[in-house]
């Protein structure tokens, strides 16, 4: 079945330091991916998706590419803001045929950004 | 921006009783989903719903689960017979004919004791 892995939190740093987290998959065909962010008190909110092999997803600042060879979907930000402290969630949907955008999740990563 | 509601926020409920948890989806999406977030685990997919139907549903999905979208705007999910693990965070969302972006709600927080 499909799976994902996130790196393992929580993660901590310093406002205008760089950001990475890594994602990597098992899925068959081609899923779509995607990583959404819950900020404290809120809902899962989606951040940016990938649909196909080197589609690159970008939105607020934050990037990530559909990487099929290496079967990973990483997060990257240049310069964090201390805003950004969330949980972020790697996912992906196998839609199609018999699947109706199930998504799959990876187990979430702590960010806290400090000042 | 259209978004999707749940209510309550928080539940708590004794062990054994029903419960349910409503859910108000994007007003022209057509699939409907519920997931849960036991504290600390990972968000597990429980169930899809499309054209008044269950489209597709987990392990987790048992008997004591159902889900109905009783009139045009609201979803709802019914555990029949609560039991302490299903103590968790359970969020419903929403998508379009697209399918692949998904608009959550902020979830409702449901304590079984």
């Amino acid at each position: 079945g499909n799976s994902v892995t996130q790196m393992e939190g929580p993660v901590t740093l310093s406002e205008e330091a760089f950001l990475t987290i890594n994602c990597t998959y098992t899925a068959t065909g081609y899923p779509s991916l995607f990583w959404y962010v819950q900020y404290p008190g809120e809902g899962l909110q989606l951040l940016l998706k990938a649909t196909k092999a080197d589609d690159k997803g970008s939105n607020k600042g934050f990037e990530a590419t559909y990487r099929k060879e290496t079967t990973s979907f990483h997060l990257e930000k240049g310069s964090v803001q201390v805003s950004d402290s969330a949980v972020y969630f790697c996912a992906l949907s196998n839609a199609g045929g018999t699947s109706y955008g199930k998504l799959t999740f990876g187990q979430g990563t702590i960010l806290t950004v400090h000042p | 921006e259209p978004e999707v509601t749940q209510t309550p926020s928080h539940q708590v409920t004794q062990m054994g009783q029903e419960v349910i948890l409503r859910c108000v989806p994007i007003s022209n999406h057509l699939y409907f989903y519920w997931y849960r977030q036991i504290l600390g685990q990972k968000v597990e997919f429980l169930v899809s719903f499309y054209n008044n139907e269950i489209s597709e549903k987990s392990e987790i999905f048992d008997d004591q689960f159902s889900v109905e979208r009783p009139d045009g705007s609201n979803f709802t999910l019914k555990i029949r017979s609560t039991k302490l693990e299903d103590s968790a965070m359970y969020f419903c969302a929403s998508s379009d004919y697209g399918l692949y972006e998904q608009y959550f709600g902020p979830g409702t927080r449901l304590t079984v004791t």
